[in-house]
């Protein structure tokens, strides 16, 4: 198993500009999330889903959008990226929520907004 | 808001040493889980405990739950330069999806 998967690594926009980070996970989990990692904190949820089909917002979701057209992907687009969004992003999966909540997480991805 | 706070921001010791870092939190929990994050790399899960257990063992890690106090600690036994990274605590809150702290940086010198 490849586990969780992000691309790019590394990404550089300007401000404005839209692109879409991709998730793919090869564990049949039900429960994906995205985070941003910013200098000095921890990290912050910004969508999560807990099947295809299904997403909500979590903590800091503004200017950003997701889908879960199937349990493998979980891809997350930044509409207009602005400098405030300069993070490291990481996707993250469990089996089920409330069934054994590990999160397995993928290698980041490291977006700078110029 | 983070539910979960590590202390000490930052750690550094001498190889063979015990390593302690500690998290409180707000709310009731679920369950508490321990992350590690080496440098430019996703997180990695350790542990975890449940509101229902007090203490867990998992090889040189142990951990501690106290939901009176609302806290946890992670101590790292024997530690190993390998063993140098961020630590981080992670909360359920009930909720479809966990709260992370800033997490304690661990330095452990040769």
């Amino acid at each position: 198993n490849a586990g969780v998967t992000q691309t790019p690594k590394f990404q550089v926009l300007k401000t404005g500009q839209s692109m879409t980070l991709q998730c793919a996970q090869d564990m049949n989990h039900e429960y994906m999330s995205w985070y941003r990692q910013d200098p000095g904190m921890g990290l912050r949820l910004i969508h999560y889903s807990v099947g295809a089909g299904i997403t909500d917002q979590g903590e800091v979701p503004n200017g950003y959008n997701v889908s879960r057209s199937t349990t493998e992907d979980f891809p997350l687009r930044l509409l207009s990226a602005a400098p405030s969004q300069t993070s490291v992003y990481f996707c993250a999966s469990t089996t089920t929520w409330g069934v054994t909540d590990t999160q397995y997480f993928g290698p980041g991805t490291r977006l700078t907004v110029l | 808001s983070q539910q979960g706070e590590e202390d000490p921001q930052a750690l550094s010791i001498q190889e063979g040493e015990n390593a302690t870092m500690n998290c409180s939190y707000k709310t009731s929990i679920n369950n508490l889980q321990w992350y590690r994050q080496n440098s430019g790399r996703g997180l990695v899960h350790l542990i975890l405990i449940r509101s229902n257990e007090r203490e867990k063992h998992s090889g040189r890690l142990r951990v501690t739950l106290d939901t009176s106090k609302k806290s946890s600690s992670l101590l790292i036994t024997a530690s190993r330069a390998a063993d140098t990274a961020s630590y981080f605590c992670a909360t359920d809150n009930y909720g479809q999806n966990f709260v992370f702290g800033p997490g304690t940086r661990l330095s452990v010198l040769p």
